[in-house]
């Protein structure tokens, strides 16, 4: 199994650009979720979603976009990038169960100019 | 979700013990403790987790207080790998109650 696979690795992009970071996992897990993650900063939820077509925001949703058309896939989309969204994001997933642990993704760094 | 609490930094001596502490004084009858590191520029990993009982694994140890309210994770003997933020969780139920939240964690440096 790959567990959780996010591309791409880096990206850098000019303010107001659009652009979408992948997800995907193989392990049939229902729950995924998106953190970012700023220097010195624990990481912080931004979207979740806890099976196909049910999404939620979560601490920092403002600026990002979710779906969940399959259980396998989760992108994240920034509409206009901003200088503020500069950071470091991960993918993870879990079954969705109590007790279950959370599988992460290797993460995305992403510069907004 | 319930909340936890951990200091921000500690430091140990390789080949020593370590025990992180992380304060939940809120947990509920049902909440599982879990336990995560980052090592440097990766994404967190799982280390333990434990509901009532203490816990081992191949990585740490993971001592509930009886009460419920706190918890510590041990490392028997630092390494300069140990070196990561750790982060204490409380995952909670399912469905709706699925925001995962995690804190700052704890910083641990492992001085050679």
């Amino acid at each position: 199994n790959a567990g959780v696979t996010q591309t791409p690795k880096f990206q850098v992009l000019k303010t107001g650009q659009s652009m979408t970071l992948q997800c995907a996992q193989d392990m049939n897990h229902e729950y995924m979720s998106w953190y970012r993650q700023d220097p010195g900063m624990g990481l912080r939820l931004i979207h979740y979603s806890v099976g196909a077509g049910i999404t939620d925001q979560g601490e920092v949703p403002n600026g990002y976009n979710v779906s969940r058309s399959t259980t396998e896939d989760f992108p994240l989309r920034l509409l206009s990038a901003a200088p503020s969204q500069t950071s470091v994001y991960f993918c993870a997933s879990r079954r969705d169960i109590q007790n279950e642990k959370l599988f992460f993704g290797s993460g995305t760094q992403l510069s907004v100019l | 979700d319930a909340k936890t609490t951990q200091p921000n930094s500690m430091e140990s001596n390789e080949e020593e013990p370590v025990h992180l502490p992380c304060n939940h004084s809120t947990i509920s009858g049902t909440d599982y403790i879990h336990w995560y590191r980052q090592l440097p520029s990766q994404g967190p990993e799982y280390v333990i987790h434990g509901l009532t009982s203490n816990v081992n694994n191949r990585m740490a140890s993971l001592a509930i207080a009886e009460d419920r309210k706190s918890s510590t994770l041990i490392l028997h003997r630092a390494t300069l790998r140990d070196a990561a933020v750790y982060y204490c969780i409380l995952p909670g139920l399912t469905g709706a109650n699925s925001k995962l939240t995690f804190g700052k964690g704890i910083t641990l440096s492992v001085r050679p």
